[in-house]
């Protein structure tokens, strides 16, 4: 599986959208990109995942750029629950492991 | 339909003790994958498992670390000796099956593991 680059940390203000950036230039053609997040003293929760076209889904918008080697992330309204660290992660669509970076750290300021 | 559940929460050792680390999947799941997370850091891959079998163990250390998931019960991580290098959040997910369905696991909440 290829490698995500994320900035370490991201602020936003409440009920304002948050764009969560991600690279992935090594990106192959069978990579999935997958969305995680992951609360204070909790597991990972699935949030998004996307192969080519732009998703949405009643957490969040993954927009994938045309070339694929980056995505963005799209919380429409950020609320305090919101405030997680955001794992962009690619997979194979054959692979048994999810390879985890550290993420962006989103704070959310009411 | 009850999630992940993973037990206990927290669990406390001395060094060169045992730890025991349980995880029930979903109901329905039979693929099971187990993740630690050091602080500060993010999850590892450790081990995948089905039903009596070890798929992929390319994440576990050599030695003191083994994993079973039996025809009936639990998926069991076991940690023997433990050091307290091995003091970390270990995290289990499932899935119905893999590679045919992309969209990802289920995470239990985690066992955080404390070694005095």
């Amino acid at each position: 599986d290829a490698k995500t680059t994320q900035p370490n940390s991201m602020e936003s203000n409440e009920e304002e959208p948050v764009h969560l950036p991600c690279n992935h230039s090594t990106i192959s053609g069978t990579d999935y990109i997958h969305w995680y997040r992951q609360l204070p003293s909790q597991g990972p929760e699935y949030v998004i995942h996307g192969l080519t076209s732009n998703v949405n889904n009643r957490m969040a918008s993954l927009a994938i750029a045309e070339d694929r080697k980056s995505s963005t992330l799209i919380l429409h309204r950020a609320t305090l629950r919101d405030a997680a660290v955001y794992y962009c992660i690619l997979r194979d669509g054959t692979g048994n492991q999810f390879y985890f970076g550290t993420g962006t750290s989103l704070t959310v300021i009411p | 339909n009850a999630g992940v559940m993973q037990n206990p929460r927290h669990l406390v050792r001395r060094r060169g003790q045992e730890a025991r680390l349980r995880c029930s999947p979903m109901k329905g799941h039979s693929h099971v994958y187990w993740y630690r997370q050091l602080p500060e850091e993010g999850l590892k891959f450790m081990v995948y498992l089905q039903k009596e079998n070890i798929i992929d163990e390319s994440g576990m250390p050599k030695e003191r670390f083994s994993a079973e998931f039996p025809k009936e019960g639990p998926s069991i991580l076991r940690i023997q000796q433990v050091v307290r290098g091995d003091s970390a959040a270990y995290f289990c997910a499932s899935s119905p099956n893999t590679g045919l369905i992309p969209n990802g696991y289920t995470f239990g909440s985690g066992t955080r593991l404390t070694v005095v």
